[in-house]
């Protein structure tokens, strides 16, 4: 089956520093990958749309500048979280679609990241 | 609001006794999902109906389709203490992959 991995599972850091959060699809390529976030108690929103090598699509109310995005290859996206603040502290969810006949439509999931930041 | 609508928000039963959970969506959909969450924890999919069915089981599973009314239900006969968690619709577009979750419902199944 189509396996999506994260990393870190669990993050911790400082107020103002960066994290970066990495999504990897382990056994397809992706062409496109796609970030989450829940808060607690709440539901997945969509955070950012990213396809590889071409700059990715936000939704409305995510800063660009502060969640940066790279899917710099058919399996690897990342986010860095930058100057993250305690109300940055989330479940951070990826997912990825394959790559199949240039209509894809299944998303598989990481297992997400916990990030708190103090 | 991005998010489609589920209710009810939370649910409380016993085990053996069937659960279900309805909710809607807003656009055109390929296909609508269902997934559970166990507290804290990663996504897990249960099920995939297309726009062009309107049931699908699978085990203890049973899934509807409405696209007139731009809603679904998810029915879980024979509840276990271990079905307890969150469970979410999501619909994708058909304009693309998208997906769109629910709001989610909180299922307790009590022993």
């Amino acid at each position: 089956g189509a396996v999506v991995s994260q990393h870190p599972s669990r993050v911790i850091c400082k107020s103002g520093t960066s994290v970066k959060i990495e999504c990897r699809s382990l056994d397809f390529q992706a062409t496109t990958m796609f970030w989450y976030r829940q808060f607690p108690k709440q539901s997945l929103m969509l955070m950012a749309t990213s396809n590889e090598g071409s700059k990715a699509t936000y939704e409305q109310g995510v800063e660009k500048d502060k969640f940066l995005i790279n899917h710099a290859s058919l399996t690897l996206s990342t986010l860095t979280v930058t100057s993250a603040h305690p109300e940055d502290s989330s479940f951070y969810i990826c997912s990825a679609t394959p790559f199949r006949d240039r209509v894809s439509y299944e998303q598989y999931f990481g297992p997400g990241t916990r990030l708190t930041v103090t | 609001s991005q998010q489609g609508e589920e209710d009810p928000q939370a649910l409380s039963i016993q085990e053996g006794e069937n659960a279900t959970m309805n909710c809607s969506y807003k656009t055109s959909i390929n296909n609508l999902q269902w997934y559970r969450q166990n507290s804290g924890r990663g996504l897990v999919h249960l099920i995939l109906i297309r726009s062009n069915e309107r049931e699908k089981h699978s085990g203890r599973l049973r899934v509807t389709l409405d696209t007139s009314k731009k809603s679904s239900s998810l029915l879980i006969t024979a509840s276990r203490a271990a079905d307890t968690a969150s469970y979410f619709c999501v619909s994708q577009e058909t304009s693309g992959s998208r997906l769109t979750f629910g709001e989610g419902t909180q299922l307790t199944v009590n022993p």
